[in-house]
């Protein structure tokens, strides 16, 4: 069964500084990955996705995040934190043959000012 | 495009009692999906209708069923409701294919006392 861990369920970082958010997948098949982000009493916006094409993918609002098979593992990172970024964070990874997603448990990110 | 939209928004509801949710996908999306989210569980998926027909489905008891229309619009329904369906229930529509995002509506959230 394929399952997602994000490492940290609590980012804090100042505004302008470097975010990044760890996320980890277990799949006995190439996966599909994705990070959404979700604001307070809002549905789950996608950031970016990860469909076998190029391992660096950029998404939304400055976003990007590497796909590293030999690590199994999907950081997010944004080189420079504004405080509207301050949200909780999902990775998620699916099935190849279903739309069905399975999400790691969330990382909360924080901007100080 | 309009985006996904869920209703009612809230919902306070008695234990024992059932209860119906709706979910109206983007235009010309024909998959449907749905999610409940919680403190303790995260993000679990419930399950997936294509094209009026349920393609896929999690692990959750049989009083968590789902029904899809000619027109893509779906439903839930939870009979016999237990102070643990308190939760954030997400609907996201695709186009369909195994590949392609989902899209996230605002949820509804439900509460039972």
């Amino acid at each position: 069964a394929q399952s997602v861990t994000q490492l940290g369920s609590h980012v804090s970082v100042s505004e302008g500084a470097l975010v990044l958010l760890r996320c980890n997948y277990s799949s006995s098949v190439p996966p599909y990955l994705f990070w959404y982000v979700q604001y307070p009493n809002q549905g789950l916006q996608l950031l970016l996705k990860y469909t076998s094409a190029a391992t660096l993918v950029k998404g939304i609002n400055g976003f990007e995040a590497e796909f590293k098979k030999s690590e199994t593992s999907f950081h997010l990172t944004k080189p420079s934190a504004h405080m509207s970024d301050a949200a909780e964070y999902f990775c998620a990874v699916s099935d190849q043959g279903a739309q069905k997603l399975v999400f790691g448990q969330g990382t909360r990110l924080t901007i100080n000012p | 495009k309009a985006g996904v939209t869920q209703t009612p928004r809230y919902l306070i509801k008695t234990r024992g009692q059932q209860v119906t949710l709706s979910c109206s996908p983007i235009s010309g999306h024909r998959s449907v999906s749905w999610y409940q989210q919680t403190p303790g569980q995260g993000l679990q998926f419930l399950f997936e209708y294509f094209s009026e027909t349920q393609r896929n489905k999690g692990n959750f008891p049989g009083r968590f069923s789902g029904r899809q229309f000619s027109n893509s619009r779906s439903e839930m329904n939870v009979s016999t409701l237990e102070l643990g369906d308190s939760a954030l229930y997400l609907c996201a529509s695709s186009l369909g294919a195994r590949w392609v995002e989902q899209y996230f509506g605002p949820g509804t959230r439900l509460t039972v006392t």
